[in-house]
């Protein structure tokens, strides 16, 4: 059981490439969630999704998109590079459920554009 | 949208002393209140959570107390050890947000002294 898995750990990207950030789950939770962590701030929620086939804007989801064909995976796309999105990003999943439940979270990938 | 805010920003303690991080919360429909802990390099990972229906919760040296009428809470760590050096985030959950979306303190670097 690895549970979330986030690839690559480490990009560096030239303004105005694109590139998606890969994260996995295997523990068969409905909730996924894409946040940034910018240096000693906190975490600022991007995208999120409900279930397969559903995503939704979260606080900062301008530049970025998202998809959710299966369960398991929540791909993060960068289609136009920009130094504000120099961050680490941090996928997220949970259970779903009427009761809040546990976030659990991927080790992040560490993206630099310059 | 929820706004918490998180304090002290950085906490020395001695080994063996308490250290005590405290967060405030904007939005009084959050129900649920999750503490994380980030070693550096890794993603966070909660350590302990507490709903809005109960004042105080435990685990070992570990405690967090919820004021709803004053929306403030707080992480209360007894007989600390060197190992719970880290970055402490805390959070807060609107009901009816999205995926129970969390909104996140800025973080507390914590450094025990052996």
């Amino acid at each position: 059981n690895a549970g979330v898995t986030q690839t690559p750990k480490f990009r560096i990207l030239k303004i105005g490439q694109s590139m998606t950030l890969q994260c996995t789950q295997d523990m068969n939770h409905n909730y996924m969630y894409w946040y940034r962590q910018d240096p000693g701030m906190g975490l600022k929620l991007i995208y999120y999704s409900v279930g397969a086939g559903i995503t939704d804007k979260g606080e900062v989801p301008n530049g970025y998109n998202v998809s959710r064909s299966t369960t398991e995976d929540f791909p993060l796309r960068l289609e136009l590079a920009a130094p504000s999105q120099t961050s680490v990003y941090f996928c997220a999943s949970s259970y779903s459920g009427q009761y809040n439940q546990p976030q659990h979270f991927g080790d992040g990938t560490r993206l630099s554009i310059l | 949208g929820e706004n918490v805010e998180q304090h002290p920003s950085t906490l020395s303690v001695q080994e063996g002393d308490s250290a005590v991080i405290k967060c405030t919360y904007s939005d009084s429909a959050s129900n649920y209140f999750p503490w994380y802990k980030q070693e550096l390099g890794k993603g966070p990972q909660l350590i302990i959570d507490i709903r809005s229906n109960v004042g105080e919760k435990k685990d070992q040296r570990i405690a967090v107390t919820l004021n709803k009428t004053a929306k403030h809470f707080s992480l209360h760590i007894t007989e600390t050890q060197p190992e719970d050096s880290a970055v402490y985030f805390c959070a807060a959950s609107p009901v009816g947000t999205g995926a129970n979306n969390l909104f996140f303190g800025t973080g507390t670097r914590l450094t025990v002294i052996p």
